[in-house]
């Protein structure tokens, strides 16, 4: 039973536009929430992450919300850039499970020039 | 440089041979996994160690084991039993459990059965 989702496989932005990429959680116990960015054939890199006890947390260009009461977390990357495009996994854990990390199915970012 | 390897990057096994992938860190760090990509799939978890001579199955344990003999290296063998063992498998590992944290990948191994 997927307890992570993005429910868009897909997005396509312009460059120097906004991307919002969206993640539901089903489990209540995650207090831990982490964005990853993956090209193909290659291990996911970690982007921005966030802890259940706060709402909001930023770096750069992204930033990323946390709705508790929604079970929802996007990632906001601000200017997108071309250099960009990959898929973006949302994660989650939670610490009675030795923190391994519950993933999305991802969403393919692709900005266009 | 501190990471984690995986090796090898491309592997082909004739169907009902055991294969074993490995995984090694030099980042000292506690927490080691296992997880598996299939196409249109995220990333799900097979295995993973949070202290050498300890490992926890993970949503897809069947057809596969580990061990964690030493805390660099958290080899993960696929069995004939997996059924489908084609798939792109990442490892990563953590540091110490006692608090969440992100975790660091390596680059995969694409395991092919033919």
């Amino acid at each position: 039973d997927q307890q992570v989702k993005q429910n868009s496989p897909s997005l396509s932005v312009q460059e120097g536009r906004i991307s919002i990429l969206n993640c539901d959680y089903t489990n209540s116990m995650f207090d831990y929430f982490l964005w990853y960015k993956k090209y193909p054939a290659e291990g996911p890199t970690f982007l921005i992450s966030i802890s259940s006890i706060k709402d909001k947390n930023e770096d750069g260009r992204f930033t990323v919300f946390l709705n508790k009461s929604a079970k929802h977390l996007s990632l906001h990357i601000v200017p997108s850039q071309p250099g960009d495009s990959a898929v973006y996994f949302c994660a989650a854990s939670r610490a009675n499970s030795g923190y391994a990390l519950n993933f999305g199915k991802g969403t393919s970012l692709l900005v266009t020039p | 440089d501190g990471g984690i390897t995986q090796s090898p990057k491309y592997l082909f096994r004739k169907e009902g041979q055991n294969v074993t992938l490995s995984c090694e860190q030099n980042l000292n760090h506690d927490a080691m996994y296992w997880y598996r990509q299939d196409p249109g799939q995220g990333l799900r978890l097979i295995y993973y160690s949070q202290i050498v001579n300890d490992f926890q199955k993970g949503d897809i344990a069947e057809g596969y084991s580990v061990s964690r003999e030493k805390k660099e290296s958290f080899p993960l063998t696929v069995t004939s039993a997996q059924k489908n063992p084609t798939a792109f498998y990442l490892c990563a590992s953590s540091p110490p459990t006692v608090m969440n944290t992100e975790a660091f990948f390596g680059q995969g191994t694409r395991l092919t059965v033919v």
